[in-house]
């Protein structure tokens, strides 16, 4: 069973500050990887994707993917309390076109 | 640009009875597939489509059934509503390239089985 991991949260950051969530997953075999930003009670949202070991920057987040510890992160500069929400990691499962998610993250900018 | 659209948004249904959840897109993608979300939970896959006519199953197919008889449309056949299957369910579509790569989801339909 192929699985993607991230811790439930609450994380809490004060508003201006770095936060960081990450996310591990079991497939050696996966090659996309996405961040997807989820409000309550609204559908995700795609933020970043990244495909490639290292850093990709997008405004104010940064993804960064480390394949050989198989794990995938979230950067988000500058937080704002509209940065509160819940963040899904998901990885397609290697050499299909199935995408598996794990449980999200939920983050809380705090003013 | 309508994007992902799902209906109904939310039903009521009684131990039994059958269903279908109706999505449709217009971005042309060849990719779609369906999602439940428990709550609390992230999303599960249940089926998903490579193009019309191509149809395989994901992580929790058992009770539900889908075609895809057309590029635009991906109905999801809930046949004898359990308990179990109250949830949230997502449809999504992708393209192949670029920006276009991630998912799109539409806005969920709110299923209670009682």
């Amino acid at each position: 069973q192929k699985e993607v991991e991230q811790n439930s949260g609450p994380l809490s950051v004060p508003e201006g500050a770095i936060a960081s969530l990450n996310c591990t997953y079991s497939d050696r075999g996966s090659q996309s990887f996405f961040w997807y930003r989820q409000y309550s009670g609204k559908s995700p949202e795609l933020i970043m994707f990244i495909y490639s070991n290292g850093d990709k920057e997008d405004g104010r987040f940064t993804a960064q993917l480390n394949k050989a510890s198989q794990y995938v992160s979230l950067l988000i500069r500058d937080s704002q309390p509209s940065d509160s929400a819940t963040y899904l990691c998901a990885v397609n499962v290697g050499g299909t076109y199935k995408y598996i998610f794990g449980t999200g993250t939920r983050l809380k900018v705090l003013a | 640009n309508a994007g992902v659209t799902q209906t109904p948004k939310f039903r009521i249904l009684k131990i039994g009875q059958s269903m279908t959840l109706q999505c449709a897109q217009d971005m042309n993608h060849n990719y779609m597939y369906w999602y439940r979300q428990d709550p609390g939970m992230g999303l599960k896959l249940i089926y998903y489509s490579v193009g019309a006519g191509i149809t395989d199953k994901g992580e929790v197919p058992n009770g539900y059934n889908v075609s895809r008889s057309t590029t635009e449309d991906f109905p999801l056949r809930l046949e004898l509503a359990a308990p179990s299957q109250t949830s949230v369910y997502f449809c999504a579509s992708r393209g192949d390239r670029g920006a276009d790569y991630g998912y799109t989801f539409g806005s969920g339909t709110r299923l209670t089985v009682v």
